[in-house]
């Protein structure tokens, strides 16, 4: 049973570019939660999504970030113009249902340079 | 917003040793949770609590859910050297979020 799925790992982008991150849930999740953790940070809720649905972006810059889930295919994280601060782990998690425990990824770190 | 407040952030173990940390909030949580992270890695769920009171065992892992519903605790008996990692507590209210605390490091004594 393959467990959440995120790629790429690594992921080097120049300020300006665009950074696109990618999250398969766990075989039957249908709830999708992304988290960003800085070093020697906890981690930090950005948004929650379910099928072809944001259900909670509260977390989420306003600018320049943005998430969906399709209803076929990965979840996808999308940062446009990123700044260097935007460098961190980005990990997405899944549930099969609300209030359910959540599983995670193994993470991508991005950096700007 | 709501706040984790871990502790103790770091301490070293011997080979042998119980170990213990904790979490607290200013607000009430409905579940609460313990990861473990190794480097490099994403979180790996170890133990979840859903009722205020409850005391859960994993292997030689137990953790409780505090009465008053805002804190924890995580108790590691007879620790290993593959205990070593990041320990984080995470509270669940909503079913949408997780809020999670600051970390306990674990390391080996030299």
């Amino acid at each position: 049973n393959a467990g959440v799925m995120q790629n790429p790992r690594h992921l080097v982008r120049r300020r300006g570019q665009e950074a696109r991150l990618r999250c398969s849930p766990m075989k039957g999740h249908s709830h999708v939660y992304w988290y960003r953790q800085l070093p020697e940070e906890g981690l930090k809720f950005m948004v929650y999504l379910q099928k072809e649905n944001i259900i909670d972006e509260s977390g989420m810059p306003k600018e320049r970030f943005s998430a969906e889930f399709p209803k076929e295919g990965p979840s996808i994280l999308r940062i446009q113009q990123v700044v260097r601060g935007d460098s961190a782990a980005y990990f997405c998690a899944s549930s099969p249902w609300t209030e359910a425990e959540q599983y995670f990824g193994p993470g991508t770190r991005l950096t700007v340079t | 917003g709501q706040q984790l407040n871990q502790s103790p952030q770091s301490m070293f173990i011997q080979e042998g040793e119980d170990v213990s940390m904790n979490c607290t909030s200013s607000s009430i949580f409905n579940t609460w949770l313990w990861y473990k992270q190794d480097p490099g890695e994403g979180p790996v769920l170890l133990i979840a609590l859903y009722k205020a009171g409850e005391l859960t065992s994993n292997g030689r892992l137990t953790a409780q859910f505090g009465i008053t519903r805002k804190d924890s605790f995580l108790n590691i008996s007879a620790s290993i050297p593959s205990d070593v990692g990041i320990y984080f507590c995470a509270g669940d209210n909503a079913g949408n979020m997780l809020t999670f605390g600051g970390g306990t490091r674990l390391m080996v004594k030299p």
